[in-house]
């Protein structure tokens, strides 16, 4: 069975420009998940999909981000425009179902100069 | 509101002694806890799992936990470690897998 996958694994842009990071999750997931993890922090939450619809979003800045999940499978976020503290890395992950076992993508690391 | 902390930014054990990872939460409810581990450049695993029942939980890779509500903690242990095992480990409070709030991570060295 494939895992989540996540690109790029790398990317690296200047301030005030955009970026978008895309998700595929495990076939068959329900749920989406996408978090940020800082350096020397854990993940936090930014949005939760179940299907196409959004869960919870209540992390996510909204001034600046945005995700979709147009056919309840893969997903994008993007930023726009970046800051310098939007430096981390995005991870994505999936479950089957809502309250099930999350599997984690490798992540993209964003560095905003 | 739920959160969870890991006193210890950096452990270094020899590889073969045993080791136990700490982790403190605030919960407001029953809480479903987890231990995941992140090796460079991969994404979190999770190690396991406690939702009710058996307060000491085994995992993957000979991990185990044990869920003491009196001290709010969920410690990872493992009796003797392996070179494979230097990694970052995090602990994480939630609402059955939903609304997990991490802590900050505890970094795994191991002397050979």
């Amino acid at each position: 069975e494939a895992g989540v996958a996540q690109s790029p694994r790398y990317k690296i842009i200047e301030k005030r420009q955009s970026v978008a990071f895309w998700c595929n999750p495990i076939s068959g997931h329900a749920t989406l998940y996408w978090y940020q993890q800082i350096l020397g922090q854990g993940p936090k939450l930014l949005i939760q999909f179940q299907n196409n619809g959004v869960v919870d979003d209540s992390q996510l800045p909204k001034d600046r981000f945005s995700a979709e999940r147009l056919k309840g499978v893969d997903s994008t976020l993007k930023i726009q425009p970046a800051k310098l503290e939007d430096s981390a890395v995005y991870l994505c992950a999936s479950s089957s179902v809502i309250g099930g076992e999350q599997f984690f993508g490798p992540g993209t690391r964003l560095t905003v100069l | 509101a739920q959160s969870v902390t890991q006193p210890d930014i950096h452990i270094t054990v020899s590889e073969g002694a045993s080791l136990e990872l700490r982790c403190n939460y605030s919960y407001g409810a029953t809480p479903y806890l987890f231990w995941y581990v992140q090796s460079p450049g991969q994404g979190l695993q999770l190690l396991l799992k406690y939702f009710s029942g058996d307060t000491l939980v085994q995992g993957i890779k000979g991990f185990e936990a044990e869920f003491k509500r009196s001290q709010s903690s969920f410690n990872l242990r493992k009796p003797s470690v392996h070179w494979s095992d230097a990694a970052e480990y995090f602990c994480a409070v939630g609402h059955n897998n939903n609304d997990m709030r991490f802590g900050a991570g505890t970094r795994l060295t191991v002397k050979p």
